[in-house]
Order: C-alpha cells, then sequence, then structure tokens
C-alpha cells in the first residue's frame, strides 16, 4: 500500500547535537511538508517542498533545515539553534497544487523527538 | 493564525449523527475548505473537502454553507473510533496552498 512513512517513532537527543528526522513517501507526490505539533496545539508550518530540488520555509522554519534531492525523501535535520526542538514532528505529501485542483494531504504517524 | 473558528470540544452518543461547525467569514473566492481527523499520537487522517457545493464521501458529508462563510462536517452514525481531534482548514488552490494553517481543532468525545 502507497503511504508515508516517518522514521524512527521516538528519538531523544541530547541538548546541542543535531538530529535528522526521516521521511519518505511512495505515493508519487511532488509536494511534501513537515509540520510541528505541540501538546494541545495544532499543526505549524516548518518547510515545504513544490518539487525535486527547491524548498520554501514555512512560518517556523529557524532553527530547522531540510534537503529535496529525491521526490520520494525529504528529511528534516533540527539543529542545535532550534530554542525547543521536544515536540511531536508530522511529515505530510501531496499532489502539486492547480488552480483547478484541490489535494488532501496525506500524513506519515510522526516522530516525537525529546532533547534533555 | 488560524483562518477558522472551531468549538474547543464537543460530544455525542454512539450510533447519533455528529455535526461539527466550522466558521470561516473570510474565505476567499480560491480557497477549498478542507477536514481532517487526528487520533492520539498518529497524524492527522484526510476527511472530506468541497468548493461551494455539499460533499459525500464514505466517512462523513460536508455541508457548506451558501455564502461559504461557515461549513458542517456531518458524521451519519458515531461510532467510539470517530473520537479524535477534527481540524477544518482553508487551502488555497495553487501555490499559496501550501501553507496550510492548523488551528487547535475540535475534540470530539463519543459516549457509549
Amino acid at each position: 500500500d502507497g503511504g508515508i512513512t516517518q522514521s524512527p517513532k521516538y528519538l531523544f537527543r541530547k541538548e546541542g547535537q543535531n538530529v535528522t528526522l526521516s521521511c519518505e513517501q511512495n505515493l508519487n507526490h511532488d509536494a511534501m511538508y513537515w509540520y510541528r505539533q505541540d501538546p494541545g496545539q495544532g499543526l505549524r508550518l516548518i518547510y515545504y517542498s513544490q518539487i525535486v530540488n527547491d524548498f520554501q520555509k514555512g512560518d517556523i522554519a529557524e532553527g530547522y533545515s531540510v534537503s529535496r534531492e529525491k521526490k520520494e525523501s525529504f528529511p528534516l535535520t533540527v539543529t542545535s539553534a532550534q530554542k525547543n526542538p521536544t515536540a511531536f514532528y508530522l511529515c505530510a505529501s501531496s499532489r502539486r497544487q492547480g488552480l483547478s485542483y484541490n489535494s488532501p494531504l496525506h500524513f506519515g504517524n510522526g516522530t516525537r523527538l525529546t532533547v534533555t | 493564525d488560524a483562518k477558522t473558528t472551531q468549538p474547543n470540544s464537543m460530544e455525542s452518543n454512539e450510533e447519533e449523527p455528529v455535526h461539527l461547525p466550522c466558521n470561516h467569514s473570510t474565505i476567499s473566492g480560491t480557497d477549498y475548505i478542507h477536514w481532517y481527523r487526528q487520533l492520539p499520537s498518529q497524524g492527522p487522517e484526510y476527511v472530506i473537502h468541497g468548493l461551494t457545493s455539499n460533499v459525500n464521501n464514505r466517512m462523513a458529508s460536508l455541508a457548506i454553507a451558501e455564502d461559504r462563510k461557515s461549513s458542517t462536517l456531518i458524521l451519519h452514525r458515531a461510532t467510539l473510533r470517530d473520537a479524535a481531534v477534527y481540524y477544518c482548514i482553508l487551502r488555497d488552490a495553487g501555490e499559496y496552498g501550501n501553507k496550510l494553517v492548523f488551528g487547535a481543532g475540535t475534540i470530539l468525545r463519543v459516549k457509549s
């Protein structure tokens, strides 16, 4: 079955270390997204990519970096510059937007990152 | 900031219909209305979306007001598995639709 795989499900790091979260999709989607969710809150957009080798900052990009070298992969690096990295991270993908077509997002099951 | 307004929580009895409201008074002509739901410790799941006309699928129905300033997600017979956080969001057609804003959503509790 097609879908989005995020790994690992739980991740623990020491403060000051960079950490990379994996996101892979086999839905043949052009667009991919990273969101952050804090307890009891909605989702906030970190980065998104509409096509390979291109990505844009979302609302809370500071302290994060991404790459999009392959269509199916969109890894997120949480750097030591991110002040409050402990959160639930969600990756999503969709077909590329078009003026006559509006595509739903498909989400992975998230990675819960804890930094101490 | 979220462009939609939803109640913080709602409660329903099992096997009864549930109507989840959403206000979006500043909706633009190119905004589609999307609904997602999220179970604890999982990613959101797409439920339904529409532009102007009411929409039905196997999961739910979406009723859109004539002026498009509000909409209602209808679960025809709530089950315990429908207990989740429901998000109503607007997705612009075209490139700007990549910047989706998810508010806190509505927590739906289903009683047996």
